[in-house]
């Protein structure tokens, strides 16, 4: 049962260009984190979507950013006009369902690490 | 607004000691934490999931408590060697804690 799964592992991109990131849960999860991690900050949580539907993105920028989790195919994280300051590793995690007003165990990918020139 | 602390944020150990990792949070109306360790340049690799109507959860070496009232999780690893050298870190309703960066010396 093959884990979560992220790419690219590694992403390059200049100033102004888009970066997307790609997450795909491990098999029979329906539900998908992204996260944020910097040096100095930590982890910290942007979004989460459940197939078609964001359910809460409260801790992701409100420009440039979007996410998305089709019927069909990997989650996407997508940063328009990258800037220095999106430099940062970012990881995915998956969940089977939602249950009892919370958040089930989680299972990390491996992370893509942005550098933007 | 949920906050995860874990001190210190380093520790260094000889091997074979036994030892406990502190996570404390502000928020105790929760369901679950989970302990995680991540090593240099990798992704997190789930430990424990210990619910709140648990008191502990065991796995191997290692065995996590949970507190509520208190807003404390420990994690608890005996024997401890080279190779749990890592970044340990805790978690709540999606709140991490900066993690504590473990070194056991041979």
């Amino acid at each position: 049962n093959a884990g979560v799964m992220q790419n690219p592992r590694h992403l390059v991109r200049r100033r102004g260009q888009e970066a997307r990131l790609r997450c795909s849960p491990m098999k029979g999860h329906s539900h998908v984190y992204w996260y944020r991690q910097l040096p100095e900050e930590g982890l910290k949580f942007m979004v989460y979507l459940q197939k078609e539907n964001i359910i809460d993105e409260s801790g992701m920028p409100k420009e440039r950013f979007s996410a998305e989790f089709p019927k069909e195919g990997p989650s996407i994280l997508r940063i328009q006009q990258v800037v220095r300051g999106d430099s940062a590793a970012y990881f995915c995690a998956s969940s089977p369902r939602y249950v009892s007003g919370d958040h089930n165990e989680q299972f990390f990918g491996p992370g893509t690490r942005l550098t933007v020139l | 607004k949920q906050e995860v602390t874990q001190i210190p944020a380093a520790l260094s150990v000889p091997e074979g000691e036994n030892l406990v990792l502190n996570c404390s949070f502000t928020d105790s109306a929760i369901y679950n934490l989970q302990w995680f360790r991540q090593d240099p340049g990798k992704g997190l690799t789930s430990l424990l999931l210990i619910q709140s109507s648990q008191r502990e959860q065991t796995s191997g070496r290692l065995n996590a408590s949970l507190d509520k009232s208190s807003g404390r999780s420990t994690l608890y690893i005996a024997a401890s060697q080279p190779g749990d050298s890592a970044t340990y870190l805790c978690a709540v309703k999606l709140t991490f804690g900066k993690g504590i960066t473990l070194s056991v010396r041979p």
